[in-house]
């Protein structure tokens, strides 16, 4: 079973302020990282796929790095809103293996 | 619409009746996968299909079993289900096994 950590656990923010999180994995036979937003009672859904060491990716306030060669990504939010208060999941898939595994999670709750 | 469509949303049942969670996927996915979700754990796979009649174990397949009999459907069943499996599942698809997932809505499963 491979080895994926996403730090912190959880996230209280004031409405506004900018955070990130990181989502660590294992450097060796890397083939792509995947960012979800889970709001509670609904399903994940995808915010990023990223397969290159070095992507950037954005999405409205929202965007992701990528290290592949320590084997990082962060995940950046801007002006944090109240409607950002969802767990963010990271997933990792290994180079030749057709399964993704996923971190835990962080949790975030922005407070207006 | 494209969606991954789960049913039922919950599910009481006692230990040893079998059951069956459907899932359906109406985007030509190949990929197809089921998850659980505990508290603490983060999602687990439980098994994935590539593609009609071709399945495999994910990480936590004890007590489960899946069949591929068509491209669109992936039933989850349970022969038979024990209090351990209380939890709450997510049958997701994707077109390969390393692109972003499209997830259904869920599957409340309480095992008494």
């Amino acid at each position: 079973i491979l080895n994926v950590e996403q730090s912190p656990q959880s996230l209280h923010v004031q409405e506004g302020d900018s955070t990130n999180f990181t989502c660590s994995f294992p450097s060796s036979n890397f083939y792509a990282l995947h960012w979800y937003r889970w709001e509670t009672a609904k399903s994940p859904e995808a915010l990023f796929v990223m397969t290159l060491n070095g992507d950037e990716k954005k999405k409205g306030r929202i965007s992701a790095t990528l290290n592949t060669k320590e084997g990082y990504s962060y995940l950046y939010i801007k002006g944090s809103q109240p409607e950002d208060s969802a767990t963010y999941l990271c997933a990792f898939t290994k180079s030749g293996y057709s399964t993704l595994t996923f971190g835990k999670g962080t949790m975030l709750l922005v407070s207006p | 619409e494209a969606q991954v469509t789960q049913n039922p949303r919950y599910l009481i049942t006692v230990t040893g009746k079998k059951l069956t969670v459907t899932c359906s996927q109406n985007m030509n996915h190949e990929y197809m996968s089921w998850y659980r979700q505990d508290p603490g754990l983060g999602l687990r796979q439980i098994y994935y299909s590539m593609n009609v009649e071709v399945t495999d174990k994910g990480d936590v397949p004890e007590g489960y079993k899946v069949s591929r009999k068509e491209k669109r459907n992936f039933p989850l069943i349970l022969e038979s289900p024990s209090p351990n499996q209380t939890s709450l599942y997510f049958c997701a698809s994707s077109f390969t096994g390393d692109e972003k997932l499209f997830f259904g809505s869920g599957t409340q499963l309480s095992v008494l």
